[in-house]
């Protein structure tokens, strides 16, 4: 399948600051999906977002879809020692050989 | 039940041993997939059984032969790897192809 553009690979913050990643891809996405996967852990699945524009939220996570559907952003406010892990987004191919491509993903740590 | 089960979930083997992943799900999914994550990069996809059935396999190498025996089963049988194999691999399943992917704990493998 074709890649996410994933950015920054890495961010260290000190807790209570905020953070944010983005994806990027060069067409048009059906879906995007993000993952946590904490240190020695596997991913968990955070959110799926699928009209143009759209934005939700989980408690401190803001999650957005660009309106062209070619690029979406995790935000969290005020991170916290527990928000450490790497976030990943994820692409979906549609149609009978439907599969999921993640990004490269961005590693979040946190100075408490 | 609400979750996807791997074991074992540490394995050392040689590169003329043959052994086994196994991964369950009691959550009625009818997709099952395994991916291969190397440190620091995001996970690959390997396969995805659709109703028991291989519907995608990735080029990946034949000795990793994947068996669904059952739409709560999903084995991976190795046989000859290399080190380079060595790597973290993630069972994971969803309602249907195109359904958020819950995945599993994983297997930590380790070839010599």
């Amino acid at each position: 399948g074709q890649q996410v553009m994933q950015i920054p690979q890495y961010q260290h913050v000190q807790e209570g600051e905020d953070f944010t990643t983005y994806c990027n891809s060069s067409t048009t996405l059906s879906n995007i999906q993000w993952y946590k996967q904490r240190p020695g852990g596997h991913p968990v699945f955070l959110i799926q977002l699928v009209k143009s524009g759209e934005v939700k939220k989980q408690k401190r996570l803001t999650f957005q879809f660009g309106e062209a559907k070619k690029n979406s952003s995790l935000h969290i406010t005020a991170t916290q020692t527990t928000d450490v892990g790497t976030y990943f987004c994820g692409r979906s191919s549609g149609g009978s050989n439907y599969k999921l491509t993640f990004g490269k993903g961005t590693l979040l740590t946190v100075n408490p | 039940d609400t979750e996807v089960t791997q074991t074992p979930k540490h394995l050392v083997m040689g590169m003329t041993n043959k052994k086994s992943l196994k991964c369950e799900q009691h959550m009625g999914h009818r997709a099952m997939y395994w991916y291969k994550q190397k440190a620091k990069k995001p996970p690959e996809l390997m396969f995805v059984y659709s109703y028991e059935k291989l519907s995608i396999n990735e080029s990946v190498p034949s000795r990793f032969s994947p068996e669904c025996p059952n739409s709560s089963l999903l084995n991976l049988h190795l046989h000859a790897l290399q080190p380079e194999d060595s790597a973290l691999y993630l069972c994971a399943s969803s309602l249907g192809t195109a359904e958020t992917q819950y995945f599993g704990p994983g297997t930590r493998l380790l070839v010599l």
